[in-house]
Formats: C-alpha cells, sequence, structure tokens
C-alpha cells in the first residue's frame, strides 16, 4: 500500500514571508506522480503544482515551488511571498499505477 | 465550461434512510472517484471507477454503494449501514486512473439528523 504523511497539522506565516510544507511517501511503484493541491475556506480542491517522478527538475509554478528529493521520498512545498489568500489547508497527493493517495493535510494561514 | 458539478451543496438526512449525492463531469475523464473528508483525517477513498459498467472499493466502501452507467456520472448511495455518515464528500475525476491529476467538485456536505 502507499501512503503520504504530513507531520504538520497546523503553520503559520507572515505576510510576505517564505514557509515551506512537509511530505513525506512511501510507494513501491516506480513511476508516480505528486501534486500539491490547496483547499480554502470554500473547500473547493485547487491543483496547486505537480512533479513527474521520473524529472530530477523540481517544479515551480509563480510563488510556488517544490523540493523533490526521489531517495528520501520527501516532496516538500515551498511558498515565498505569501498573501493572505494563501490560507488554505494544503494536501500532499501521490498518484501511481494504483490509487491516487492524500496525506492528512496542513493548515496554512497567513499573518497580515 | 468544463468541469465537475456535485449537487446538492448541502444535504440532510434522517437515521435509516438512504440518500444520494449526484455527481457529472464533462471534461470527457475516464476516471471517476468519491472521497470522504473529515477533519484531521484527510480525504479518504471510498469508490473508484477506471471505465463505464466498472468501479473498485476504495479504502472505505463499507456502508456506502456506486453506479457508473455513464461515462459523465458516477453517483453514490449512502446507504443506511453506514454508521457514521456526516461528513464532506468531494467527487473527482481524472483522465485516466493512473499517474494523472484529478479535477474536483465542490463538495456535498451530508448531516444525518
Amino acid at each position: 500500500a502507499q501512503t503520504v504523511t504530513q507531520s504538520q497539522p497546523e503553520m503559520s506565516v507572515q505576510e510576505a514571508e517564505t514557509v515551506t510544507l512537509s511530505c513525506t511517501y512511501d510507494t513501491s511503484e516506480s513511476n508516480y506522480y505528486l501534486f500539491w493541491y490547496k483547499q480554502p475556506p470554500s473547500r473547493q480542491m485547487i491543483l496547486v503544482i505537480r512533479q513527474e517522478a521520473y524529472k530530477q527538475q523540481n517544479a515551480t509554478e509563480n510563488r510556488f515551488s517544490v523540493n523533490f528529493q526521489k531517495a528520501a521520498k520527501s516532496f516538500s512545498l515551498k511558498i515565498s511571498d505569501s498573501q493572505l489568500g494563501d490560507t488554505a489547508m494544503y494536501f500532499c497527493a501521490l498518484s501511481s499505477a494504483r490509487q491516487l493517495t492524500f496525506g492528512s493535510g496542513t493548515q496554512l494561514t497567513v499573518l497580515p | 465550461d468544463g468541469g465537475i458539478t456535485q449537487s446538492p451543496k448541502y444535504l440532510f438526512r434522517k437515521e435509516g434512510q438512504n440518500v444520494t449525492l449526484s455527481c457529472e463531469q464533462n471534461l470527457n475523464h475516464d476516471a471517476m472517484y468519491w472521497y470522504r473528508q473529515d477533519p484531521g483525517q484527510g480525504l479518504r477513498l471510498i469508490y473508484y471507477s477506471q471505465i463505464v459498467n466498472d468501479f473498485q472499493k476504495g479504502d472505505i466502501a463499507e456502508g456506502y454503494s456506486v453506479s457508473r452507467e455513464k461515462k459523465e456520472s458516477f453517483p453514490l448511495t449512502v446507504t443506511s449501514a453506514q454508521k457514521n455518515p456526516t461528513a464532506f464528500y468531494l467527487c473527482a475525476s481524472s483522465i485516466q486512473l493512473m499517474n494523472t491529476e484529478a479535477f474536483f467538485g465542490q463538495g456535498t456536505r451530508l448531516t444525518v439528523v
């Protein structure tokens, strides 16, 4: 079975600062994808960023970037220049040949 | 606009009653999923379907049933056998079952009264 672990239930960051959310995973598959989803108070799940496991280069989407360490099975999300609209629950997810599995989430609060 | 539509947004059910949650997508996706979300537990997979007329149990299928008669539709029935049905339910779809991101509906909040 594949697992996704987010060890930080809650985090906070000052507006304009940088914050990193942690995620570790375990899978026996060699081909898989990793994702970070954002769930704001509206509860709509929004894809933030994706990383293909076969790519060594870390994915970047504007202020969002990942640190993908395949050997360590680690997939952290860095948010730069945090904005109030970044306040949300963030989920790490793993998609492989077996299924799409989510972590338990990290509630991020951006403070003014 | 392409997307996934879940209805209703809020649903109340009396104990002992079955209730069906609707999920429709016009993204032409083959795979569809139902997740349950409880506070502090993330998303747990109830059922998933790779193609029409085929579906598989997820991690917490007991007390739930689904059908996939059309590519666009994947309704979830919460039966009276589900002991703790009050939760937030999310439907999702993806182009294929494997190695791809999922797109989500806006969810249905089910409350048993």
